[in-house]
């Protein structure tokens, strides 16, 4: 099983919907949720992190954390073509280093005219 | 932007010659990266510096070699390359792992290398 798990999509949404991206983990001891976007052939850019159970919104962009399934999810309300692209899942397990986060494949997002 | 800079941007080589790539950043930050990203993999560790004169093994180490000399500068050598190697190279920074909350990383803008 791999320690983190995104459905690679493609993901399809039209312009004005809200956008579901979900990330799955492994390690119950998981903290630190980061996600990144990737436009195609650019570095990923950070968009938001949680630590905490529950919401945090920024502007169009809610990440929600859920400890007890596992998982962390990235809604975009009111999506825009400018937000087609690949969204990166990235946490740091317990097991691992302080210092390092293990990061999902990737979600593809295309957001439909 | 954070500032950190790749070099070069793009390579192209032949099996078992060496290879080095360059991150500079101007930052001081403590925390440097090296990760590879390849269709279906997604980004994965290869070596990360704590410190100068600092480092440590990834997830995919073997085959590559790192060295951080100077707080800004970290280099990844690949001291005979493999078609394998053949990737996405990103460097990233952090400014600190001990502050409350772990704090995110920062990734340059790539080097793509092609080893024939």
């Amino acid at each position: 099983q791999k320690e983190v798990e995104q459905n690679s999509g493609p993901l399809s949404v039209p312009e004005g919907a809200i956008a579901s991206l979900n990330c799955t983990y492994s390690d119950r001891g998981s903290q630190s949720f980061f996600w990144y976007r990737q436009y195609s052939g650019k570095s990923p850019e950070l968009i938001m992190f949680i630590y905490s159970n529950g919401d945090k919104e920024d502007g169009r962009f809610t990440a929600q954390l859920n400890k007890a399934s596992q998982y962390v999810s990235l809604l975009i309300r009111d999506s825009q073509p400018s937000d087609s692209a690949t969204y990166l899942c990235a946490l740091r397990i317990s097991s691992g280093s302080a210092r390092q986060l293990t990061f999902g494949s990737g979600t593809q997002l295309t957001v439909l005219p | 932007d954070a500032g950190i800079t790749q070099s070069p941007r793009h390579k192209v080589t032949e099996t078992g010659t060496p290879v080095t790539l360059r991150c500079h950043q101007t930052e001081n930050h403590r925390y440097m990266y090296w990760y590879r990203q390849d269709p279906g993999h997604g980004l994965r560790l290869i070596h990360y510096s704590y410190g100068v004169k600092d480092t440590d093994k990834g997830e995919v180490s073997d085959g590559y070699s790192v060295s951080r000399s100077k707080t800004e500068d970290f280099l990844l050598t690949l001291e005979s390359a493999t078609s394998s190697q053949t990737s996405v190279y990103f460097c990233a920074i952090s400014e600190s792992a001990l502050k409350k909350g772990n704090q995110p990383q920062h990734f340059g803008d790539g080097t793509r290398l092609s080893i024939l």
